[in-house]
């Protein structure tokens, strides 16, 4: 099992410029979440899916928007860039849905920078 | 708003001793609290998950424990190593106890360096 599959791993732009993060879990999971890490913030959480067909905003949501497209996929858009959006995008997933306690099982991290 | 913090960025100890590293919270009631480790440009790692009406939680060299009174956890690795070097991060569920969101938030983390 790949587990959690996030692409691309690193990724430049310049401001302005749109770009979707993809995510692919193969664990059966119901709930899909993205998180930006930055120095000293940790990991704040932009949007989550509790389930196929659902979505919701996190902390910071502003520019960004998500797509679930089906039990396995959940991807990351940005519509155009911003030099403040410079940070580690993660992509995690839960068993779970409801009142679900469960663990998280991350992604290995989308490095975007833009200029 | 909720708003979590970790004792301090970074704690030093040598090999042998015991690490503790501290989670408080606050306007929160989570019904749990995780703790994951994250090494350096890699994705966190679920260690323990512990409930609100458990006080302990032990897995191998590591314990957990959750004082919903002080609002607190401390997590405990004993007779610690290098290879425990790490970031560790604590993590608690939304204040939307029952119902099916399901969210997860994170505090900054506590960078720990084991020396031999």
């Amino acid at each position: 099992n790949a587990g959690v599959t996030q692409t691309p791993k690193f990724q430049v732009l310049k401001t302005g410029q749109s770009m979707t993060l993809q995510c692919a879990q193969d664990m059966n999971h119901n709930s899909m979440y993205w998180y930006r890490q930055d120095p000293g913030m940790g990991l704040r959480l932009i949007y989550y899916s509790a389930s196929e067909g659902t979505t919701d905003k996190g902390e910071v949501p502003n520019g960004y928007n998500v797509s679930r497209l089906n039990k396995r996929e959940f991807s990351l858009r940005l519509e155009s860039a911003a030099p403040s959006q410079t940070s580690v995008y993660f992509c995690a997933s839960r068993r779970g849905t409801s009142g679900s306690h469960g663990e998280l099982f991350f992604g290995e991290g989308s490095r975007l920078t833009v200029l | 708003s909720q708003k979590i913090e970790q004792n301090s960025e970074a704690l030093n100890i040598q090999e042998g001793k015991t690490a503790t590293l501290t989670c408080n919270y606050t306007n929160y009631s989570p019904a749990y609290l995780q703790w994951y480790r994250q090494d350096p440009g890699r994705g966190p790692v679920f260690l323990l998950l512990i409930r609100e009406n458990e006080k302990e939680k032990r897995k191998e060299r590591l314990k957990v424990t959750f004082d919903t009174t002080l609002k607190q956890s401390l997590f405990h690795i004993t007779a610690s190593q290098p290879a425990d070097s790490a970031t560790y991060l604590c993590a608690l569920d939304g204040n939307d106890r029952g119902s099916t969101l399901g969210r997860l938030y994170f505090g900054r983390g506590t960078q720990l360096t084991v020396w031999p």
